[in-house]
């Protein structure tokens, strides 16, 4: 079974630039999650949809993030204008259920944003 | 106050040894927990759920005392293959948050 794909796995922009991130959920997976792990810290939560819904978002700084899951599969993550402080993994999950527990999230590998 | 906070460590142990860590999670209606294993440059992936009873998977053992709100995870005859990052998780009834800890950092030395 194919795991959650994202691309790019790495990106270096510069600050105020804008930069976006894709991810394709495991076939069938209705629950998507964007997480942000910066280093030496654990994943934070950005947003999650249920098939092409968001039912959090309540800690995505809206004012430069935006994310969406028009069809209900795949997501794009954006940031515009980035700031040094977004440097960080930026994962994407999913899950076969809403309501999932920590015992059935897959990750992907992430994608490494560096803003210099 | 952190939500889960954890040992960052690290912990340095020669193999065959074993080594025993700690998290503290803040919310007392927490009421899952997990361990991760996170590997440099890697995604985090499950490694076991904790039970209030305690549980063990092959050499790793987990424990979970609600009264002190902490869980531990001891692993045996640790492997150099244990080297990683743990990260412990924990999150309300039936709720999607899951609370990520920062990590401890285990190393296992020849």
């Amino acid at each position: 079974e194919a795991g959650v794909a994202q691309s790019p796995r790495y990106k270096i922009i510069e600050k105020r630039q804008s930069v976006a991130f894709w991810c394709n959920p495991i076939s069938g997976h209705a629950t998507l999650y964007w997480y942000q792990q910066i280093l030496g810290q654990g994943p934070k939560l950005l947003i999650q949809f249920q098939n092409n819904g968001v039912v959090d978002d309540s800690q995505l700084p809206k004012d430069r993030f935006s994310a969406e899951r028009l069809k209900g599969v795949d997501s794009t993550l954006k940031i515009q204008p980035a700031k040094l402080e977004d440097s960080a993994v930026y994962l994407c999950a999913s899950s076969p259920i809403q309501g999932a527990s920590g015992n059935t999230i897959y990750f992907g590998e992430g994608s490494w944003l560096t803003v210099v | 106050r952190k939500e889960v906070e954890q040992d960052p460590g690290p912990f340095n142990v020669p193999e065959g040894a074993t080594v025993a860590f700690n998290c503290t999670y803040s919310n007392s209606a927490s009421q899952s927990f997990f361990w991760y294993r996170q590997d440099c440059r890697k995604e985090p992936k499950l490694l076991m759920s904790v039970y209030s009873s305690g549980n063990e998977d092959g050499r790793f053992t987990a424990q979970l005392n609600r009264a002190s709100q902490y869980i531990s995870l001891l692993i045996r005859d640790s492997k150099l293959s244990d080297s990683a990052t743990y990260l412990c998780v924990v999150s309300l009834f039936n709720d999607y948050k899951l609370s990520f800890g920062a990590g401890t950092t285990v190393t296992v030395r020849a």
